[in-house]
């Protein structure tokens, strides 16, 4: 039972690089989305998908894209790093968009460092 | 704009001891819904209690609940008799339409022996 998968775990770049932050569910889950994690500011949205096929911007997404192929894939692609994008990135499903019972399902997050 | 808003960004107890942890937020809708998810040194987010705007009740959840003032737009969490593994970053979320949420910075719990 494997949930939400992110992979890498950890990643340093350098400024200017581009990657692919990976992010899978096996639960069916309709919904999905991309959080940034930094030290006193709590988790910020940055991208969501509330379908395959359907994206839409959250509160901070300007640098960052993304893309739903599958319902089990969302991957969130840096295009050229900046040093302000390291921060700890989470992923999180939930079965149904709307639904007060579906609680999101979080990953384990990946630490990403921009020298 | 939602925007939630924890004034504590530290806080301790004894262990065995009741605790409270304090949010507010700021929204012009009168449906959603308010959640408290735990952060503990593993980086994993885990939902420990949630709300919904429209019922008085407070939620409860084994040693933890809410006091949601719905008027005062305050909901804090309240953790009795507090255990090691309590200790925790604490974060209140608002949550609105599709499933996004808006986070709080978070409260440090320590809890000491």
């Amino acid at each position: 039972n494997a949930g939400v998968t992110q992979t890498p775990k950890f990643q340093v770049l350098k400024t200017g690089q581009s990657m692919t932050l990976q992010c899978a569910q096996d639960m069916n889950h309709e919904y999905m989305s991309w959080y940034r994690q930094d030290p006193g500011m709590g988790l910020r949205l940055i991208h969501y998908s509330v379908g395959a096929g359907i994206t839409d911007q959250g509160e901070v997404p300007n640098g960052y894209n993304v893309s739903r192929s599958t319902t089990e894939d969302f991957p969130l692609r840096l295009l050229s790093a900046a040093p302000s994008q390291t921060s700890v990135y989470f992923c999180a499903s939930s079965y149904k968009p709307s639904s007060y019972n579906s609680p999101l399902h979080f990953g384990n997050g990946t630490r990403l460092t921009v020298t | 704009a939602q925007t939630v808003t924890q004034s504590q960004p530290e806080m301790s107890v004894q262990e065995a001891e009741t605790v409270t942890l304090s949010c507010t937020y700021d929204t012009s809708e009168s449906d959603y819904y308010l959640f408290w998810y735990k952060q503990p040194p593993s980086r994993q987010m885990i939902l420990v209690i949630r709300q919904e705007a429209y019922k008085q009740q407070n939620a409860t959840e084994n040693r933890f609940s809410v006091n949601f003032q719905k008027a005062a737009k305050s909901f804090s969490l309240k953790i009795s008799d507090s255990q090691l593994g309590d200790a925790a970053m604490y974060f209140c979320a608002y949550r609105r339409g599709a499933n996004n949420l808006f986070f709080g910075t978070g409260t440090r719990l320590t809890v000491i022996p």
